[in-house]
C-alpha cells in the first residue's frame, strides 16, 4: 500500500505566487485533512473533508483553499503565498465516522514550503 | 474549544533512563486519544491509541500510556529509552464520534548515548 502520498516534498515560492500541494490516498478513507506544523505549536488543522464534495475549515484556513472531487485526492491551494505560510504541511486520512471505525489518522511524508 | 497540552517542550535523557511525557486534554464527552512520534525528517507515525476499554494502552517500541479520565490525562511512558527514541512526540485527541484531531505542541526528546 502506498498509504498517503504528498507532492512535492520541498518547494520554494516567492511572495504572491500560487501553488497546489497534492495529496492522494489509496485506503478508501472518507476523511482527509491538511495540517501545518510550526515549531512549538504542534500541528494545526487547515481544512478537512468528510467525503467527496464536502470540505470545511479548520483552525487556520485563511490563505488556503481545498476541494475534494474524488475520494482519493485532496489538494491544498495557496492562493497568494506569504512568508507566514512558510511551514511544513502534512496531509492525513482516516476512516469516516459512520459506522464508527478506527479513526487512526495516517500521515503523508510532508511538504516543506518556504516563501521568500 | 477543545485543546491538548503537553507539559514539556524539551526533554533530555541518557540511554536506559525512564521516560514519561505528560498530556492533558480538555474535551467534553468521550474522546479518542493518540500519541504520535516524528523522527527527524520524517512524517508522523502512530505509537498508540486509546478508544475505550483498558485504560493502560500498550503501543509499539515498548511505549505505553495510561488514560486517567478523572485527570483528563493520557501520559506516555517508556521504562528504558534508547538513542533511537530521539524524536518529537505529539499527543492528540478527537471526539469519540469524530475525526478532527487536535494536537498538543509536541515534546522534543533527546536521548544521549
Amino acid at each position: 500500500n502506498a498509504g498517503v502520498t504528498q507532492t512535492p516534498k520541498f518547494q520554494v515560492l516567492k511572495t504572491g505566487q500560487s501553488m497546489t500541494l497534492q495529496c492522494a490516498q489509496d485506503m478508501n478513507h472518507e476523511y482527509m485533512s491538511w495540517y501545518r506544523q510550526d515549531p512549538g505549536m504542534g500541528l494545526r488543522l487547515i481544512h478537512y473533508s468528510v467525503g467527496a464534495g464536502i470540505t470545511d475549515q479548520g483552525e487556520v484556513p485563511n490563505g488556503y483553499n481545498v476541494s475534494r472531487s474524488t475520494t482519493e485526492d485532496f489538494p491544498l491551494r495557496l492562493l497568494s503565498a506569504a512568508p507566514s505560510q512558510t511551514s511544513v504541511y502534512f496531509c492525513a486520512s482516516s476512516y469516516g465516522r459512520m459506522p464508527q471505525r478506527d479513526p487512526e489518522a495516517f500521515f503523508g511524508q510532508g511538504t516543506r514550503l518556504t516563501v521568500v | 474549544a477543545q485543546s491538548v497540552s503537553q507539559h514539556n517542550h524539551h526533554v533530555i535523557l541518557s540511554e536506559a533512563a525512564s521516560l514519561e511525557l505528560g498530556c492533558n486534554y480538555s474535551y467534553g464527552g468521550t474522546v479518542n486519544l493518540f500519541w504520535y512520534v516524528q523522527y527527524p525528517g520524517q512524517h508522523l507515525q502512530l505509537l498508540l491509541k486509546y478508544f475505550s476499554g483498558d485504560p493502560l494502552v500498550k503501543g509499539i517500541k515498548g511505549f505505553e500510556a495510561e488514560f486517567i479520565k478523572s485527570k483528563f490525562s493520557f501520559n506516555l511512558r517508556k521504562p528504558s529509552v534508547q538513542w533511537s527514541d530521539t524524536a518529537e512526540y505529539f499527543c492528540a485527541a478527537s471526539k469519540a464520534a469524530g475525526n478532527k484531531l487536535t494536537f498538543g505542541g509536541g515534546t522534543r526528546v533527546l536521548v544521549k548515548p
